[in-house]
């Protein structure tokens, strides 16, 4: 079974404007761990967010911000003023239990429009 | 500072080659990662290193052949590969597994590997 999915392919967003990801998971432990992470074309996975399972505040980092709904097991992420460096592939990824292993989604393409 | 470096950043080779992917951390991380990245495609964990020992192998070929020289060096030898190995090679470093924001997995580049 799927343990992280990412629903939307690609997106297209307008400059300036905010655009959320949207991101599922799917784990029975109660320690865990939600990761986002940026992809552009150049390849370098780029770490953006961390939000812990035991964490009762969002996390947020600069224009990046986690919405964590933990009855619903989402973890949606949130880019505020989209610029035209954010066209890329974003990952949702999780870490279950004491494992070293990540669990990834399949990935959204957001292209940023001038 | 959270840089992972890899070289080279492209490798081509032959089928009947070795080469080897080099990683590089100097975030004192304990763990360190190689994955394996096909276009539009999320990465897949190869294998996982804890303080220099390797802790996961995720069942890949003998092809592939990772050392863990010190704490702040991974290499990845290839030997024998088949082209539909051709992929982009990511290394990772973390904090040894733990509770919070630690256990942030930070990449390198990447290497694009084709294989002929």
């Amino acid at each position: 079974a799927q343990k992280i999915t990412q629903t939307q392919p690609g997106m297209f967003v307008q400059e300036k404007e905010a655009v959320t990801l949207d991101c599922t998971y799917d784990t029975s432990d109660q320690s865990y761990g939600l990761f986002w992470y940026k992809q552009p074309s150049s390849g370098e996975m780029i770490f953006l967010i961390y939000q812990g399972s035991y964490d009762e505040q969002n996390a947020t980092e600069g224009r990046y911000s986690l919405n964590f709904q933990k009855a619903r097991k989402s973890a949606n992420l949130v880019i505020s003023a989209s610029q035209l460096g954010d066209s890329a592939m974003y990952f949702c990824a999780m870490r279950e239990g004491p494992r070293y292993k990540l669990s990834f989604g399949a990935g959204t393409t957001v292209t940023v429009r001038a | 500072d959270t840089e992972v470096t890899q070289t080279p950043k492209h490798l081509v080779m032959g089928m009947t080659n070795k080469k080897s992917l080099k990683c590089e951390q100097h975030m004192g991380h304990r763990a360190m990662y190689w994955y394996k990245q096909k276009a539009k495609k999320p990465p897949e964990l190869m294998f996982v290193y804890s303080y220099e020992k390797l802790s996961i192998n995720e069942s890949v070929p003998s092809r592939f052949s990772p050392e863990c020289p010190n704490s702040s060096l991974l290499n990845l030898h290839l030997h024998a590969l088949q082209p539909e190995d051709s992929a982009l090679y990511l290394c990772a470093s973390s904090q040894v597994v733990g509770a919070g924001s630690g256990e942030t997995q930070y990449f390198g580049p990447g290497t694009r590997l084709l294989v002929l």
